[in-house]
C-alpha cells in the first residue's frame, strides 16, 4: 500500500536557523514526488515536482531532494513568512493503479519566530 | 488565470442533513479530484473523475458521491451527514491527471 511519513511533526526556529523536513514513502512506480505548502484554512500551494532519484529543485530558500525512498524539504535561513505546514505526496503509476490518486502525508508544521 | 475555484468557502449543517459542494477547475482541465482533510492530517482521497466519468474512489462511504459536468466542473455530495464529516473538502484540478492545482476549499461544519 502506498503510503507517506513526514518528521518531524512540527518544527519551530529562529529566522535565519536553517534545517531540514524528511519525507519518507512507499509507492508501487513512482510518477511524481510533490511538496505543497499549506497556510491555515487555505489549500495546499505546489512548491516542487521530483520524478526520480538524485533529482533536486530549488526555489528561493526551499531545495527539495529524492532519493529512492525519501525527500527532504531544505530550508535556508528562513523568515517568518515560510511559517505554514509543508505536506508531502506522492502519485503512483497509472499502469499500477487505475486512478491518479495522490497520497499525502500528515505534514510538519513549520514555525519560524522572528 | 483563474485557478480552481470551489463554493461555498464555508458551510454549517446539521447532523442528518445533506450538502453539495460545488468545483470549477483550471480552464482547459479535464481532470477533477476532491479530497478531505481533518485538522492535523493530510488530505485523503475521495474521487477522482475525468472526462466526466469516475476513474477512482478512495475509502468513503456510500453517502460520499460526485460528479462531473460536460464543461468539467463537478459536485461533491454528501448524504446523511455526521459529526465526523467536519472538515476542509479540496478539489483539485489536472490537465491529463497528473500534478494537481488545489482550490483554496469548501470548511464544512456539521452541528
Amino acid at each position: 500500500e502506498d503510503q507517506v511519513t513526514q518528521s518531524p511533526e512540527a518544527l519551530r526556529l529562529q529566522e535565519g536557523e536553517s534545517s531540514s523536513l524528511n519525507c519518507s514513502y512507499t509507492v508501487s512506480g513512482l510518477r511524481g514526488l510533490f511538496w505543497y505548502r499549506q497556510d491555515p484554512g487555505k489549500g495546499p500551494e505546489f512548491l516542487f515536482t521530483l520524478y526520480s532519484a538524485g533529482e533536486e529543485k530549488e526555489k528561493e530558500r526551499l531545495k527539495a531532494t529524492l532519493t529512492k525512498k525519501e525527500s527532504f524539504l531544505h530550508i535556508t535561513a528562513p523568515k517568518p513568512e515560510d511559517s505554514a505546514t509543508y505536506l508531502c505526496a506522492v502519485q503512483g503509476n497509472r499502469r499500477m493503479n487505475r486512478d491518479d490518486k495522490i497520497i499525502f502525508g500528515k505534514g510538519t508544521r513549520l514555525h519560524i519566530l522572528p | 488565470d483563474a485557478g480552481v475555484t470551489q463554493s461555498p468557502t464555508h458551510l454549517i449543517k446539521t447532523r442528518g442533513q445533506h450538502v453539495t459542494l460545488r468545483c470549477s477547475p483550471i480552464s482547459g482541465h479535464k481532470s477533477v479530484s476532491w479530497y478531505q482533510q481533518v485538522l492535523g492530517q493530510g488530505p485523503q482521497f475521495i474521487f477522482q473523475y475525468y472526462e466526466k466519468e469516475e476513474r477512482g474512489r478512495g475509502n468513503f462511504p456510500d453517502r460520499f458521491s460526485a460528479r462531473q459536468f460536460p464543461n468539467y466542473s463537478s459536485e461533491l455530495n454528501v448524504n446523511a451527514l455526521l459529526l465526523g464529516d467536519s472538515a476542509l473538502y479540496l478539489c483539485a484540478s489536472s490537465l491529463e491527471g497528473f500534478g494537481y492545482t488545489f482550490g483554496s476549499g469548501t470548511r464544512l461544519t456539521v452541528v
